[in-house]
């Protein structure tokens, strides 16, 4: 069962726009939530990460937003540049004794056309 | 070091061989993670260890042996593998469990590209 839904699966914006993905969660116990960039080739690297207990949190161009009511967050990427084209996943975590396992969402693909 | 380094970054291997993936971290990191990618697909949980202690395993195929010789090392043994394994494999390592709200400091090794023939 996803535990995370994540969409949309890709999005083409245009360079200089925004780019915008979002995720929903179903299980009130998760306690981190992350966005990992992924290139072809390499390992997913962690962009921003937000706790439940924040609305928002902005680094440089990417903000999350998260509406812990609705269990929704999402992922903006302001004056989106080619160099953002990878592939985006969002994900959610539980801290616990066994460990800190992620739950990943499907992935967005993201194309930024000059 | 803010690094986790895994080899080799790729390998071959006949579904009768033995091999090893390694993972390595010197952050100070407690919880060392496997995971398993296809392509197009997000990271799928496979082991978990915690303190060098196996603390979870997603119920995966025997022909998979996990292996923490100590903190800071994390093997992948491989033996009998099939072709539909070839995935990149992923490791990772985060801080101690259990300690409240921190970023836990979750890290990402750029993976081993596994293809099995």
């Amino acid at each position: 069962q996803q535990q995370v839904k994540q969409s949309p699966q890709s999005l083409i914006v245009q360079k200089g726009g925004i780019s915008i993905i979002n995720c929903a969660y179903e299980n009130t116990a998760f306690d981190y939530f992350p966005w990992y960039q992924q290139f072809p080739g390499k390992g997913p690297a962690l962009l921003i990460a937000i706790r439940p207990d924040v609305s928002e949190k902005k680094e440089g161009r990417f903000t999350i937003s998260f509406n812990k009511s609705a269990k929704q967050f999402s992922l903006h990427i302001m004056d989106s540049q080619p160099g953002d084209s990878a592939t985006y996943f969002c994900a959610a975590g539980r801290n616990s004794n066994s460990g800190y396992a992620l739950n990943f969402g499907k992935g967005t693909s993201l194309l930024v056309t000059p | 070091d803010t690094e986790v380094t895994q080899t080799p970054k790729h390998l071959v291997m006949g579904m009768t061989n033995k091999k090893s993936l390694k993972c390595e971290q010197h952050m100070g990191h407690r919880a060392m993670y496997w995971y398993k990618q296809k392509a197009k697909k997000p990271p799928e949980l496979m082991f978990v260890y915690s303190y060098e202690k196996l603390s979870i395993n997603e119920s995966v195929p025997s022909r998979f042996s996990p292996e923490c010789p100590n903190s800071s090392l994390l093997n992948l043994h491989l033996h009998a593998l099939q072709p539909e394994d070839s995935a990149l494999y992923l490791c990772a390592s985060s801080q101690e469990v259990g300690r409240g709200p921190t970023n836990y400091g979750y890290t990402f090794g750029s993976g081993t590209r596994l293809t099995v023939v």
